[in-house]
């Protein structure tokens, strides 16, 4: 089984800073990852799939990146309504998510 | 706009079975594989199965090989999920989402919670 490894677990960030999420597959799994974003009460919401590719509707401050077993989810400049839990998921065999990464306000 | 309605979930003891159902709308079945993914409460995400939706091809997650069957009723465009000898680490909020080919969820139902408990 292909496990998914997100760091950090949790962060604290203000309004406007620069927030990077990785996540480090347990095999080469070329860009089949996605990234969800969740926020409480909520089901998932797709912000990113094929590793950078943009969901249609999400802000442009939101970017992913990497390939084969390294990969990362970058928000430019973070924003009140950012404030969530982000999952990475992987579709190369079968599917795996990380174990999520809170994004609190600092 | 694809939606899923799901039903079923409820309180059950544990070893007992339970099955959720997922009314799948406006999209054509066949396009679609259908994965069953829960949370538990207050972790992440954990894919459980994923069926084509005309059922024939089937995966389960190890943790639920065995006790879990997933299927479907094209006709009535439902999906289901059949839970047997269930234990209380299977307690979470079951979706039912879709995979229209690209590997990630396009649509999620609205949830529906299962709790193992004697």
């Amino acid at each position: 089984d292909i496990q998914m490894t997100q760091s950090p677990s949790s962060l604290s960030a203000s309004v406007g800073d620069r927030v990077t999420i990785t996540c480090r597959a347990s095999q080469r799994i070329s860009s089949y990852l996605n990234w969800y974003q969740q926020k409480i009460g909520k089901a998932p919401k797709l912000l990113i799939y094929a590793a950078s590719n943009l969901q249609s509707g999400v802000p442009s401050r939101f970017s992913g990146s990497g390939s084969g077993t390294d990969f990362t989810l970058t928000i430019s400049s973070l924003q009140p309504e950012d404030f969530a839990t982000y999952y990475c998921q992987q579709s190369y065999n079968m599917w795996t998510f990380g174990q999520g990464t809170k994004v609190e306000i600092k | 706009q694809v939606q899923l309605v799901q039903f079923g979930g409820g309180v059950v003891q544990p070893g007992r079975s339970l099955r959720l159902s997922c009314v799948a709308s406006r999209f054509t079945v066949m396009t679609y594989e259908v994965h069953w993914v829960r949370q538990a409460p207050g972790k992440g995400l954990q894919w459980v199965a994923v069926t084509s939706s005309d059922g024939s091809n089937k995966y389960y997650a190890d943790s639920v090989k065995g006790r879990f069957t997933v299927s479907a009723d094209i006709a009535r465009k439902t999906l289901y999920l059949q839970m047997n000898s269930l234990i209380v680490e299977d307690t979470a909020t079951y979706y039912c989402v879709t995979d229209n080919g690209g590997g990630f969820i396009d649509f999620w139902s609205q949830g529906a919670q299962v709790t193992v408990s004697s």
